[in-house]
């Protein structure tokens, strides 16, 4: 497809446990972002990648998140350990170097 | 003091209304103006994507930015049920290459 995609829509965990959520770009967007929403929240700045650096890195809420981003393309946001209060749907976002954000569908996770 | 201010609503009209939805904002070198819309349970979508001051009309939807008084609006005419959904401001420097800034959102319901 054309637009942004995330995988899985929707994850369910138990407390402490590791997730991993994808996020496919639009073919060809240098800048990706990541973001976080709470239920009935505004939407809070993750971490943003241009090509495969993170020049900006200081929304990770603590040291248990982290991202990776792989070819310029595929992204990667991992949740270590989690916690009650990292359930939120995650965000992805990217777009050209030049234009607008596009956001895909966004992973629902629910930490049990 | 935030950056953008949006007043949350919940904001609700009879369909057919003119619909003006505003957002602050206190950098004035913010210079791309975008708008969003989000429905339930869904990734936000890009509704308006303006550079400067002015207006530019799109259907039913019209995005009028006053750079001078740091204020945006999203007017929308001859509004339907299927408007019904939270707007989103994103008045930014650039487009890309940093962290972007979102009003909180105006949760919009029409009501047939």
């Amino acid at each position: 497809g054309a637009g942004v995609s995330q995988s899985p829509s929707n994850k369910v965990t138990e407390k402490g446990k590791d997730v991993e959520l994808r996020c496919d770009p639009i073919s060809g967007h240098t800048a990706l972002y990541w973001y976080r929403q709470s239920l009935g929240q505004g939407l809070e700045f993750l971490i943003y990648f241009q090509g495969n650096s993170a020049p900006d890195k200081s929304g990770l809420p603590s040291d248990r998140f982290s991202a990776e981003r792989t070819g310029g393309s595929v992204s990667t946001l991992t949740i270590q350990r989690t916690q009650q209060e990292d359930s939120a749907v995650y965000l992805c976002a990217s777009s050209h170097w030049s234009g607008p954000s596009f956001f895909g569908p966004g992973t629902r996770l629910t930490v049990l | 003091q935030k950056e953008v201010e949006q007043d949350p609503g919940p904001l609700s009209v009879p369909e057919g209304a003119i619909v003006s939805l505003n957002c602050t904002y206190s950098n004035s070198a913010f210079q791309y103006f975008m708008w969003y819309r989000q429905y339930s349970r869904k990734g936000p979508e890009l509704l308006m994507y303006t550079y400067s001051s002015g207006n530019k009309e799109d259907g039913r939807f019209t995005a009028q930015v006053d750079k001078s008084s740091k204020y945006i609006s999203l007017f929308i005419r001859d509004s339907q049920p299927s408007d019904s959904a939270t707007y989103l401001c994103a008045p930014n420097v650039e487009t890309s290459g940093s962290r972007l800034t979102f009003g909180e959102g105006t949760q919009l319901t029409v009501n047939p």
